[in-house]
Formats: structure tokens, C-alpha cells, sequence
């Protein structure tokens, strides 16, 4: 079936760090991909997405390309700060809508 | 913003009680969904709700569990006798028609705890 998998956690950086969470995939089809942002006490917040292969989505700063060859979904960022300090969902759907989710990356950001 | 609200934001229960928590979807929205997230684990699927009826479900949602959608505005989960493994964070997400879009959003989620 569909999964998701995600680097484990937490990842701790230094404030203005380059930052990479890695996310791979398994799918029958062709899903869209998602990131989700979850900041402490709030709920699930769309980060980016990418609906096809070689789309690359993009959202306060963070990035992800969808590369079908290695299936996956890599989530970056150039310069971290304090405020970025989550937890960090992978997530795709197939033709059914149901969103498939990774464990979650708890991210420290430390000034 | 539209956005989607759930209620209430904490619930406390005793085993074996009903509870029944509330979403309200944003208004053009025709699916909706719940999931749940127990403390330190993935977020996982319950259901999912178009035109009045259960779409898809999970293997978690078993004859416990049920879906409303009362009136023009809200969307209910009713779990109907609480097990301590229920506690968890329950998300209720809601997007539109158009199949081409693929967006959910999230409610801010109700966290229950069965004692």
C-alpha cells in the first residue's frame, strides 16, 4: 500500500542554518505531495505541494521538488530561524483524497 | 481567511461516555474528513464524507464511530462509548468539489482524553 517516510527526529539547528528533512514515498500512482506544518498547541498547516513530477513547491522560504526517479520530497531551507520550530509532515494522496502521512520531524531551532 | 473551526478544543471524558465533537467546514467546501493524531504518532484517517455519506473509512473507524452532517454548517464525529485509546487529537479537514484540487484544510483540532 501507500506509504510515507520521514528522517526521524528531532533535528536541532542553529538559528540561520540550511535545513533538510528528508521524505520518501511509496504509491501505485501518481500522487500529489504535500508538506504540513504543525507549530506547538495549533493544528496541521499546509506548508507547499507539488501535484507532478519535477514540480517544485515553495512557501515562507522552505522548498520541496518532487523527483519521481528517487520518490521523494525533500524539504529545505536556506536559513532557519527560532520561529520555524515544529513538527514537519510529509503527506501525499492518491486518486481517493486520503491523505497518506509520514510520522512527523519535530524541528528545534536554537538562537 | 476562511477557515475551519472545531469544537470544543479540549474534551474530557470518562470511559465507556459518549462524546460528540463538532467541526464547522468552510461554507463552499463539499468533502470532508476526520483524522486523529494519538500523542506522538502519525496522523492517521478516519473517514472521509461527501453528499451526505461516508466515502472512504478506516479500519479505526468501527461501529463506535459514526459521522453527521446535522445541518448546512456543521460536521459531527460521534464516538459512542469511549475507550482510553481513544484519547487523541481529532482533525477535521474540508476541501472543495473541484477534483483538481487537492488542498485539505485543517480545523485547529480537539484533543480528547478518556480517563
Amino acid at each position: 500500500g501507500n506509504s510515507v517516510t520521514q528522517m526521524e527526529g528531532p533535528v536541532t539547528l542553529s538559528e540561520e542554518a540550511f535545513l533538510t528533512i528528508n521524505c520518501t514515498y511509496t504509491a501505485t500512482g501518481y500522487p500529489s505531495l504535500f508538506w504540513y506544518v504543525q507549530y506547538p498547541g495549533e493544528g496541521l498547516q499546509l506548508l507547499l505541494k507539488a501535484t507532478k513530477a519535477d514540480d517544485k513547491g515553495s512557501n515562507k522560504g522552505f522548498e520541496a521538488t518532487y523527483r519521481k526517479e528517487t520518490t521523494s520530497f525533500h524539504l529545505e531551507k536556506g536559513s532557519v530561524q527560532v520561529s520555524d520550530s515544529a513538527v514537519y509532515f510529509c503527506a501525499l494522496i492518491e486518486s481517493n483524497y486520503q491523505l497518506i502521512w509520514g510520522a512527523g520531524t519535530k524541528l528545534i531551532i536554537k538562537p | 481567511e476562511p477557515e475551519v473551526t472545531q469544537t470544543p478544543s479540549h474534551q474530557v471524558t470518562q470511559m465507556g461516555q459518549e462524546v460528540i465533537l463538532r467541526c464547522v467546514p468552510i461554507s463552499n467546501h463539499l468533502y470532508f474528513y476526520w483524522y486523529r493524531q494519538i500523542l506522538g504518532q502519525k496522523v492517521e484517517f478516519l473517514v472521509s464524507f461527501y453528499n451526505n455519506e461516508i466515502s472512504e473509512k478506516s479500519e479505526i473507524f468501527d461501529d463506535q464511530f459514526s459521522v453527521e452532517r446535522p445541518d448546512g454548517s456543521n460536521f459531527t464525529l460521534k464516538i459512542r462509548s469511549t475507550k482510553l485509546e481513544d484519547s487523541a487529537m481529532y482533525f477535521c479537514a474540508s476541501r472543495e468539489l473541484d477534483s483538481r484540487v487537492y488542498e485539505q484544510y485543517f480545523g485547529p483540532g480537539t484533543r480528547l482524553t478518556v480517563t
